[in-house]
């Protein structure tokens, strides 16, 4: 099975901080990626798609980017509503897999 | 709006069933693969079981493979998840995730609100 590897586990930033978290899949994916949020008590929130495409909804502010095996989610200017921990998923196959979680937080 | 509604998690005692049920409101049911995806308390997500829309493909789990049948009523608009021989291990809150395509391994878009199963005597 393809493992996926995010990095942080967690990160402290400030608001306004341009933010960064990577997702590594042990074997190529092509661009079979999606991110995700999930806040406290509640269920995840798609994010991002085929690696690089924004949900509708989503604010402009996050962007994704990747192919192959390493792939980034980036937050351009962390807001406080972005508190969260963040989900990256493969799908090219089954099984599908998540990645560990990176858990943000603001300083 | 879509929406999806989890009922059905309870405690059970390990060895023992139960199904989970997932209402779905707000688009064509039968026109969309659905996923069951779990979390243990505390831990990461989980992919569980996806059925296609007209439940001729299925895939599973090795985890759960045996042992949980995922399956869906399109005129009732709601899928299912019979979980059998159940382990402390199964705990968790499953959540049922619409499938962007009729028959796909993608995204899953929105989630329902989950429902937590504990399984412990």
């Amino acid at each position: 099975d393809i493992q996926m590897t995010q990095s942080p586990s967690s990160l402290s930033a400030s608001v306004g901080d341009r933010v960064t978290i990577t997702c590594r899949a042990s074997q190529g994916i092509s661009n079979y990626l999606a991110w995700y949020q999930q806040k406290p008590g509640k269920a995840p929130n798609l994010l991002i798609y085929g690696a690089s495409t924004l949900q509708s909804g989503v604010p402009a502010r996050f962007s994704g980017s990747g192919s192959g095996t390493d792939f980034t989610l980036t937050i351009s200017s962390l807001q406080p509503e972005d508190v969260a921990t963040y989900f990256c998923q493969k799908y090219n196959n089954v099984p599908i897999t998540f990645g560990q979680g990176t858990r943000l937080e603001i300083k | 709006e879509v929406q999806l509604l989890e009922s059905g998690g309870t405690l059970v005692q390990p060895g023992g069933s139960l199904r989970l049920s997932c209402a779905a409101t707000g688009f064509t049911f039968g026109k969309y693969a659905m996923s069951w995806v779990r979390q243990a308390p505390g831990k990461g997500l989980e992919w569980v079981a996806t059925l296609s829309s007209g439940s001729g493909t299925v895939y599973y789990a090795d985890s759960v493979k045996g042992r949980f049948t995922i399956s869906r009523d399109n005129s009732a608009n709601t899928l299912y998840l019979q979980m059998n021989s159940l382990r402390a291990e199964d705990t968790a809150v499953y959540y049922c995730a619409k499938d962007p395509y009729q028959i796909s391994v993608d995204w899953f878009d929105p989630w329902g609100q989950g429902t937590l199963v504990t399984v412990s005597s």
